[in-house]
């Protein structure tokens, strides 16, 4: 089974900290991606990697960056919190151009990180 | 550009009953279409995909989804809902165009069974 992981499930941040959220995933998967969800606001996408050191903006990444320095892992960074970023985070990753198979694009999604920031 | 609405934020129905939970998309290219499912505080779970092969999909929990290209739909059903099917539902594209696996999202159907 696919397994992606997320560092945390529930996390209290104060205004003003640097925030770090991890994920990782075990299934080799080039693509990998940060969303958060709002209610009525469904999931909306912050950054997106393609591969090792490749990132992309999303639709919404005004106050965030990531890193991807392995295959496997994507950090997202809140360079200062705010309270406008309290949500719920979610991180998936999919396959990528090197699949031989016509590729379906599926996500497979972490648990979630609910971030709370005072 | 793709994009894909839920027709219903939410939709009761009682155990035992069909659930249809119905989802329209919009796309210049040949699409693949999914539908996720998030239970209370947990990710998202694929429940079914489409990729441009059979128009009847089935997925897991008994639940299926018909491809109709003339109506761009794509609605779920399940013939007899279980209380355990209580959950958001989201109905998603990715463009087949873009290598890098993109996907947008509905804004998801919460679906309440009563028993």
């Amino acid at each position: 089974d696919v397994k992606v992981t997320q560092s945390s499930r529930y996390l209290v941040k104060r205004t003003g900290e640097k925030v770090f959220l991890e994920c990782v995933q075990d299934m080799d998967h080039e693509n990998m991606f940060w969303y958060r969800q709002d209610p009525g606001l469904g999931l909306r996408l912050i950054y997106f990697s393609y591969d090792v050191k490749m990132k992309e903006k999303g639709d919404i990444p005004e106050g965030y960056s990531v890193s991807r320095e392995k295959k496997e892992r994507f950090s997202l960074i809140l360079e200062s919190a705010s309270t406008n970023q309290t949500s719920m985070y979610l991180c998936a990753s999919g396959g990528g151009q090197r699949e031989v198979i016509l590729p379906t694009y599926e996500q497979y999604f972490g648990p979630g990180t609910r971030l709370t920031v005072t | 550009a793709q994009s894909v609405t839920q027709l219903d934020s939410h939709v009761s129905v009682s155990e035992g009953t069909p659930v249809l939970l119905r989802c329209n998309y919009s796309s210049s290219y040949s699409p693949s279409l999914f539908w996720y499912v998030q239970h209370p505080n947990k990710g998202l779970q694929l429940l079914l995909k489409y990729t441009s092969a059979a128009t009847l999909v089935k997925g897991i929990n008994g639940f299926e989804a018909e491809f109709k290209k003339s109506e761009t739909s794509f609605h779920l059903t399940k013939p007899s809902a279980h209380m355990s099917d209580a959950a958001e539902y989201f109905c998603v594209v990715s463009n087949s165009s873009s290598n890098t696996g993109k996907l947008i999202f509905g804004q998801g159907t919460t679906l309440q069974v009563k028993p």
